[in-house]
């Protein structure tokens, strides 16, 4: 089945650690798409990538850095430098334009 | 981040009530989405609109994309306990980037069986 898909599910994280966030999409989409969520909360954007090899920072990109070296996949690495990491972060993609975004089921962090 | 003003925060229904929510903006929007989120899951695409005064229909639910073009609604008829979660709606504006959604922070729903 095409989707998206974002591992792990769960993940902690200790103080002063980096962890990175898997997301893959099989949907062909050129676009993808990082968001933040706490809790009673909207959607953040974080990052955004439009082509391979680019991307640009969205509303909250301090603490945290992405990669686009395949069209499928768009890692998100939590960085130390992030304070408060704990949330719950989704991946998405669409395709160009004025089109509609697909999230995949997100990723919980937490910290330790 | 620019934000849409969705109403209500929160709501309380009786089983087969009807409901409406809607969004509104100070920009002009290309296209209006409305995305439904359960509880630990990604927000799940419900209908787009495209054009000013568009209606669309998906099974018990209707929206639609003001005329304009600042303002959309979403009403779900005779809902069920399934219903439950929270709905978003979200645009892209003809301003600047619209590459980039602009997002309304969510109307929470509550359907007493």
């Amino acid at each position: 089945d095409g989707g998206i898909t974002q591992s792990p599910k769960y993940l902690f994280r200790k103080e002063g650690q980096n962890v990175t966030l898997s997301c893959e999409q099989n949907l062909n989409h050129d676009a993808m798409y990082w968001y933040r969520q706490d809790p009673g909360q909207g959607l953040r954007l974080i990052y955004y990538s439009q082509i391979v090899n680019d991307f640009q920072k969205g509303d909250i990109a301090e603490g945290y850095s992405v990669s686009r070296e395949k069209k499928e996949s768009f890692p998100l690495t939590v960085t130390s430098a992030q304070k408060n990491p704990t949330a719950f972060y989704l991946c998405a993609s669409s395709l160009w334009g004025d089109q509609p975004q697909h999230f995949g089921d997100g990723t919980r962090l937490s910290i330790l | 981040g620019q934000q849409l003003n969705q109403s209500p925060q929160s709501m309380f229904i009786q089983e087969g009530e009807d409901v409406s929510m809607n969004c509104t903006s100070s920009s002009i929007f290309n296209t209006w989405l409305w995305y439904k989120q359960d509880p630990g899951e990604g927000p799940v695409l419900l209908i787009a609109l495209y054009k000013a005064g568009e209606l669309t229909s998906n099974g018990r639910l209707t929206a639609q994309f003001g005329i304009t073009r600042k303002d959309s609604f979403l009403n779900i008829s005779a809902s069920i306990p399934s219903d439950v979660g929270i709905y978003f709606c979200a645009g892209h504006t003809t301003a600047g980037n619209n590459r980039k959604l602009i997002w309304g922070l969510g109307t929470s729903l509550a359907v007493n069986p």
